[in-house]
């Protein structure tokens, strides 16, 4: 069972108001990322982190933006939710390995109103 | 880039069948493949993997099969249980040799099982 925690895990927010989703992980993983999915979609990378310190924009474009002060947490950020960033966001990490397998979180499902 | 899908957006078996979800990919440098397993609400869990050196792999009740041939990866779930319904992604790691960890998802495979 992976540990990584992320919060809230439901969010009803109005338009224009800043959020930020946290992830946490006790694994001591290194590389973290995070997915943004539509219902019964693909999962798409908007943003990942090698390390400390480190942060990289993903295939999908994003308004979001991330930190990684911490190795254990990785918050994301949107300075102004909007109709469209509605969906589910997902964190996961993966440890320094090659095989790159990713534990994931719960997930936050974001909608804004 | 990379790009994974499957063959078939929703799948449905009776209970006890086996199941069998299918995955293309177009990488022939991928040298890991891994499958999960979404519930409703939830993300996605780890099932299994297999690396490129392989061909086929058995866990518990499941067993992925990996033809590098054709690039097709597949899923079989043996006696399928109403447990099971959920939504099953394919991925595949960035190739030989990466240490950045990437993996790319498929579109993924809606498994409902009927009693």
């Amino acid at each position: 069972e992976a540990d990584i925690y992320q919060t809230p895990r439901y969010l009803v927010i109005g338009t224009g108001k800043k959020i930020t989703l946290e992830c946490s992980q006790t694994m001591g993983h290194d590389k973290m990322y995070w997915y943004q999915q539509d219902p019964g979609m693909e999962l798409h990378l908007i943003h990942y982190s090698y390390g400390v310190n480190s942060t990289e924009k993903g295939d999908l474009s994003s308004e979001s933006t991330v930190s990684r002060i911490r190795t254990e947490h990785f918050p994301l950020t949107l300075e102004s939710a909007r109709p469209s960033h509605t969906s589910q966001y997902l964190c996961a990490s993966s440890d320094t390995g090659t095989t790159g397998t990713q534990y994931f979180g719960p997930g936050t499902r974001l909608l804004v109103l | 880039g990379e790009s994974v899908g499957l063959h078939l957006p929703t799948l449905s078996v009776q209970e006890g069948d086996n199941s069998i979800i299918n995955c293309a990919y177009s990488n022939s440098a991928s040298d890991y493949f891994i499958w999960y397993k979404q519930e409703s609400g939830k993300g996605p869990q780890f099932i299994i993997d297999i690396r490129s050196n392989m061909d086929k792999r058995q866990g518990q009740r499941v067993t992925v099969l990996l033809n590098k041939t054709v690039k097709h990866l597949s899923l079989q779930i043996a006696a399928t249980q109403p447990g099971d319904s959920a939504v099953y992604f394919c991925a595949e790691n960035e190739g030989r040799g990466s240490t950045l960890g990437r993996l790319y998802f498929g579109r993924g495979t809606q498994l409902t099982v009927w009693p």
